[in-house]
């Protein structure tokens, strides 16, 4: 069964700052991975997607993450944090079978201070 | 192209109540999810639907909770009785194509809450 886990439910950066989010996976095949943005009383959205083409993967709002396979890693980073990036951020599994579920992390909940 | 609708918005019932949220998908996604999210987790699937059939319910309790989508459009969750550890948001996500690489869009949720 596949796994997420995000390290650390709260994160603190000022604006114009480094974001970074981390997320490790556990799956026994080839995974897909995700992550979502989910602002105050809204669903989710999707930021970026790994599908096993390019490792860094480029989404909306600047920003990527980088697929590494000896790490079983997914980080989120965004080179330069802006208030409006406060949120809740989850990563997400999935295998490549055709009847596969999302399995999210427990989230982290980014704070961007002045 | 609008999205993912839900309703209510919002909840409060007493335990040992029953309540039905209602999705209405994108036009035209044949698969349609319904998420259970509590306070501080991530979104757990309880049920998925292709077309008006189940696909995946393993984690729905069954003893309380059904969903149904019968003309494979628009579906309906339902609790019935509800318990207090029911209180969370209820979302209601669809995609265009079944599986892994699939990109799920999601409505805004219903928040529970059950006193």
């Amino acid at each position: 069964a596949q796994s997420v886990t995000q390290l650390g439910s709260h994160v603190s950066v000022s604006e114009g700052a480094l974001v970074l989010l981390r997320c490790n996976y556990s799956s026994s095949v080839p995974p897909y991975l995700f992550w979502y943005v989910q602002y105050p009383n809204q669903g989710l959205q999707l930021l970026l997607k790994y599908t096993s083409a390019a490792t860094l993967v480029k989404g909306i709002n600047g920003f990527e993450a980088e697929f590494k396979k000896s790490e079983t890693s997914f980080h989120l980073t965004k080179p330069s944090a802006h208030m409006s990036d406060a949120a809740e951020y989850f990563c997400a599994v999935t295998d490549t079978g055709t009847a596969s579920k999302l399995t999210f992390g427990t989230g982290t909940r980014l704070q961007v201070t002045l | 192209e609008a999205g993912v609708a839900q309703s209510p918005r919002y909840k409060i019932i007493e335990k040992r109540q029953s309540v039905a949220f209602w999705c209405n998908p994108i036009s035209g996604h044949a698969t349609l999810y319904w998420y259970q999210q509590i306070l501080g987790q991530g979104p757990k699937l309880l049920i998925q639907f292709q077309n008006n059939g189940v696909v995946d319910d393993s984690q729905l309790p069954k003893d309380r909770f059904s969903a149904e989508r019968l003309k494979g459009v628009d579906s309906t969750l339902k609790i019935q009785p509800a318990k207090l550890e029911d209180s969370a948001v209820y979302l209601c996500a669809s995609s265009l194509i079944r599986g892994g690489s699939g990109e799920q869009f999601f409505g805004p949720g219903t928040r529970l809450t059950v006193l």
